[in-house]
């Protein structure tokens, strides 16, 4: 079975512009999660999307978006790109939960670099 | 609020070496917790989760993780270290459905 995928790998981008970023999960997975590394902060959990609704959020300007498509795959954006935004963005999938409940598989993440 | 806690930004053991990462979580409740692996340039791997079944937590690699309510810790282990080990381990733990990490651990192995 395929792991999660994220596309693209990498992107440049300079502040101002937005950025999309794309995620395929498990097959039959439902649970996607995105999450933001970066060496200041860490990973720090962006929100999750179950069956299209997002159904956690966390604490991040309104700039960061995302949504879910009817067979699951995701896709974030982040508007007025900013320095501090360049980070390695990672998606996780699971069955059904984000949590605890089953495991979370991370895809490679995206790196993002904003100049 | 929950959190994790790792004691430690850098560990450095030799090959064969024991591997101890230490992860102290804060929780109201009773904890899921978590263990994951980065290697360069990747996701992260779970190596073991502790969901309350047993307090000793087998994972992938030959990693254990001893959950002690007693001492709020969740320390990772492997009785003898190899090169292929050295990565960066993050503990987490799940909050409502979301993992909060620690701010991870690398583990440099000498040889």
């Amino acid at each position: 079975k395929a792991g999660v995928t994220q596309t693209p790998r990498y992107l440049i981008k300079t502040r101002g512009q937005q950025v999309t970023l794309s995620c395929s999960p498990i097959s039959g997975h439902r649970s996607v999660s995105w999450y933001q590394q970066t060496p200041g902060q860490g990973l720090q959990f962006l929100f999750e999307y179950f069956s299209e609704t997002q159904r956690n959020k966390g604490n991040f300007p309104g700039r960061f978006s995302g949504r879910q498509f009817s067979n699951s795959r995701s896709e974030m954006n982040v508007s007025t790109l900013e320095l501090g935004d360049s980070a390695l963005y990672l998606c996780a999938s699971s069955l059904t939960s984000g949590g605890a409940q089953e495991t979370q598989y991370f895809g490679p993440g995206t790196r993002l670099l904003v100049l | 609020a929950q959190s994790v806690t790792q004691l430690g930004s850098h560990v450095s053991v030799s090959e064969g070496a024991l591997v101890l990462l230490r992860c102290n979580y804060s929780s109201s409740v009773p904890p899921y917790l978590f263990w994951y692996v980065q290697y360069p340039n990747q996701g992260l791997q779970l190596l073991l989760k502790y969901t309350s079944a047993a307090t000793l937590v087998k994972g992938i690699n030959g990693f254990e993780a001893e959950f002690k309510k007693s001492e709020t810790s969740f320390h990772l282990t492997k009785p003898s270290a190899h090169m292929s080990d050295a990565a960066e381990y993050f503990c987490a733990v799940d909050s409502s459905y979301k993992l909060i990490f620690g701010s991870g651990t690398r583990l440099l192995v000498r040889p």
